[in-house]
C-alpha cells in the first residue's frame, strides 16, 4: 500500500524551528517529485514547497523562501522540511503529496502552532 | 501568482441531483506542451484531501464517473451528475503551470 506518514509537529514559540518529515512506503520512493501543502486552521490549501527526485530542484512559496528547506533522504525513503523563523501565521497542518502535479496521495498531516 | 476563483462557495444538493462547480484562472492554463494543467481535489470531512480530476478532464484511478470536468484557457467546470452522500466535503481546483501552484478557495458541498 502507497503511504506518507508526516511527523514532527508540534507547539514552538515565533521564530523557533521545527523539522518535518514524511516517511514514506509502498512505491519507489527516489521516482517522485514531492511536495508540502499546508492549511491553516478552517482554511484553504496553500503550497508551500516541492523537490523533485533526486533532490537537486527545490521550489518554494514566498511566504516561506529563505525560512524553510525541503530535502529529501531516497536512502531512507523520507521527504523533510526544515522550518525556521516561524510564525504565528505558519500554523497549519502540513500535508506531503507525492507527484509532480498531480498530488497523490496526501498523508494524514502533522499540526505545528506557533505561539507564546 | 495566478488567482483561482472558485464559485460558488458552498453548494447544499439533495441526493441524486446534479452539482456544477466553477473555476476560473487569472491566466490561461494552457501550456506550449498542448496541455492544461488544471486539477480537482475533494477534501472530505476529516481526511487529507485526494485527486479526482487532472489535467481538465482526466478522471483519476477509482474516481467514480459521475464525476467529470470540462474548461479550457482560464475557465473550468466540476460537475457532479447525480450526488451521493459520499461526495460531501470541500473541493478545490489547482493550477499546476505555475509556481507557486495555488488553489482555489473551496467549494463546501453539503447534502440537504
Amino acid at each position: 500500500e502507497v503511504q506518507l506518514v508526516e511527523s514532527g509537529g508540534g507547539l514552538v514559540q515565533p521564530g523557533g524551528s521545527l523539522r518535518l518529515s514524511c516517511a514514506a512506503s509502498g512505491f519507489t520512493f527516489s521516482s517522485y517529485w514531492m511536495h508540502w501543502v499546508r492549511q491553516a486552521p478552517g482554511k484553504g490549501l496553500v503550497w508551500v514547497s516541492r523537490i523533485n527526485s533526486d533532490g537537486s530542484s527545490t521550489s518554494y512559496a514566498d511566504s516561506v523562501k529563505g525560512r524553510f528547506t525541503i530535502s529529501r533522504d531516497n536512502a531512507k525513503n523520507t521527504l523533510y522540511l526544515q522550518m525556521n523563523s516561524l510564525r504565528a501565521e505558519d500554523t497549519a497542518v502540513y500535508y506531503c503529496a507525492r507527484g509532480r502535479l498531480r498530488f497523490d496521495p496526501w498523508g494524514q498531516g502533522t499540526l505545528v502552532t506557533v505561539s507564546s | 501568482d495566478i488567482v483561482m476563483t472558485q464559485t460558488p462557495l458552498s453548494l447544499s444538493v439533495t441526493p441524486g441531483q446534479p452539482a456544477s462547480i466553477s473555476c476560473k484562472s487569472s491566466q490561461s492554463l494552457l501550456h506550449s506542451d498542448g496541455k492544461t494543467y488544471l486539477y480537482w481535489y475533494l477534501q472530505k470531512p476529516g481526511q487529507s484531501p485526494q485527486l479526482l480530476i487532472y489535467e481538465v478532464s482526466s478522471r483519476f484511478s477509482g474516481v467514480p464517473d459521475r464525476f467529470s470536468g470540462s474548461g479550457s484557457g482560464t475557465d473550468f467546470t466540476l460537475k457532479i451528475s447525480r450526488v451521493e452522500a459520499e461526495d460531501v466535503g470541500v473541493y478545490y481546483c489547482m493550477q499546476g503551470i505555475h509556481l507557486p501552484h495555488t488553489f482555489g478557495q473551496g467549494t463546501k458541498l453539503e447534502i440537504k
